[in-house]
């Protein structure tokens, strides 16, 4: 079975500093791995995922992730803070080779200070 | 482009109530539909998924059935609501297999009193 851990469900930055959320996986092989933003009374909206090839990927918002396996980790970056980056951010993986089935972490709410 | 509907935004029923949860997807086929709860503190927990009309998955025991009548609608339902039985549901459509993003609705709100 799978499981993700996210560490500190509560993270506070200034604006402009740099933001880590951690997020750490358990599975037997490599997952594919995602991470999503929810706003205050929204659905989510990806921000990035990994499936293959390049462990640094790219997403929206200038948000970036490095995938280590050796760590069993996928965590989320930003170089700069801003504060309509103030949200709850979650890390998800998916099983290889099964239907899209994404088990979530807790989750982590960013908080964005002047 | 793809969209993705539910209803109500917000619901507030008694204990013991009946439960109707109404998720439709616009623009695809044959898509994957999933719902989801966020309780309170907690994150996503998957109920349902769905590959297929009549096709259902439970992923965990609970006081709860979905249904796909139709390609793109997914139902959640309830014949008697519990406390624990509130949250936020979300539903989430994806097409292909694993691997493949899931975009999710605006959510429902759920108050069981």
């Amino acid at each position: 079975a799978q499981s993700v851990t996210q560490l500190g469900s509560h993270v506070s930055v200034s604006e402009g500093a740099l933001v880590l959320l951690r997020c750490n996986y358990s599975s037997s092989v490599p997952p594919y791995l995602f991470w999503y933003v929810q706003y205050p009374n929204q659905g989510l909206q990806l921000l990035l995922k990994y499936t293959t090839g390049a462990t640094l990927v790219k997403g929206i918002n200038g948000f970036e992730a490095e995938f280590k396996k050796s760590e069993t980790s996928f965590h989320l970056t930003e170089p700069s803070a801003h504060m309509s980056d103030a949200a709850e951010y979650f890390c998800a993986v998916s099983a290889r080779g099964t239907a899209s089935k994404l088990t979530f972490g807790t989750g982590t709410r960013l908080q964005v200070t002047l | 482009s793809q969209t993705i509907h539910q209803w109500p935004a917000t619901l507030v029923q008694p204990v013991g109530s009946p439960l109707s949860l109404e998720c439709t997807v616009e623009g695809t086929s044959n898509p994957n539909l999933y719902w989801y709860r966020q309780a309170a503190g907690r994150g996503l927990q998957l109920l349902f998924y769905s590959v297929g009309i009549g096709q259902i998955s439970s992923e965990v025991p609970q006081n709860l059935s979905a249904s796909r009548p139709q390609d793109r609608q997914f139902i959640l339902s309830s014949k008697k609501l519990l406390l624990s039985d509130s949250g936020f549901y979300l539903c989430a459509w994806s097409v292909g297999g694993a691997g493949e993003t899931q975009y999710f609705g605006p959510g429902t709100r759920l108050l069981v009193l």
